[in-house]
């Protein structure tokens, strides 16, 4: 398997720009994990899916933030406007019930918000 | 308080010698406790994982759980620079699907 894939792998825009990350999940996983990691606050939760249905989305920092999965295979994270607070790295990550509860992390989209 | 709590670095060990890493947490309804490498500009990745109270050995890992004082710790034996990372206690809590991360402790092996 190819692992969690992320696109795109480093993101730079203007202060106000629609932002959308994208993420395929490793085929077989039902839990799809959205994170944001900067050296300030570490590694944060901002949503995750079971079965493509949105569990939790606590972590979502405000209305800016916005995610979705349409399907098994596929989820986007969007943030309009963006604002350079916003500046991070995003890591998608998905997880099997019912196995080690182990989750594996795609390789992250760099974002900068100028 | 936060939820997970990791002893803050950085933590410097000269090559070969033992390195501790330790993390608390709140929640007394936590059943999994996971350990994750992650390298500088890289994704987290998996090393160890533990269930019950006692050690897990894995190689030069050794993962301690102690539930009573809500503790649980990763040994690093012979340390290795290729070791130098920062390392991330994950606990997940009773019927829930996600897991709460500590912030991290970095990790330096000097050769």
């Amino acid at each position: 398997d190819a692992g969690v894939i992320q696109s795109p792998r480093h993101e730079v825009t203007e202060m106000g720009q629609e932002v959308t990350l994208r993420c395929k999940p490793i085929s077989g996983h039902d839990y799809l994990f959205w994170y944001r990691q900067t050296m300030m606050r570490g590694l944060e939760l901002l949503i995750y899916f079971n079965n493509n249905v949105p569990i939790d989305d606590s972590g979502m920092p405000e209305d800016r933030f916005s995610a979705k999965m349409p399907n098994a295979s596929f989820s986007t994270l969007k943030i309009q406007p963006s604002e350079p607070r916003d500046s991070a790295v995003y890591f998608c990550a998905s997880g099997l019930a019912g196995g080690r509860d182990e989750q594996f992390f795609g390789p992250g989209t760099r974002l900068t918000v100028l | 308080q936060k939820e997970v709590e990791q002893n803050s670095g950085p933590l410097s060990v000269p090559e070969g010698a033992i390195a501790s890493l330790n993390c608390t947490y709140s929640d007394r309804g936590s059943q999994s406790f996971f350990w994750y490498r992650q390298y500088s500009g890289k994704s987290p990745e998996l090393i160890m994982f533990i269930y019950s109270n006692g050690d897990k050995e894995d190689g030069r890992f050794t993962a301690q759980l102690n539930k009573a004082s809500q503790y649980v710790s990763l040994l690093i034996r012979d340390s290795q620079p290729s070791d130098s990372a920062t390392y991330l206690c994950a606990v997940r809590y009773t019927n829930a699907g996600k897991s709460t991360f500590g912030d991290g402790t970095t990790l330096t092996v000097k050769p």
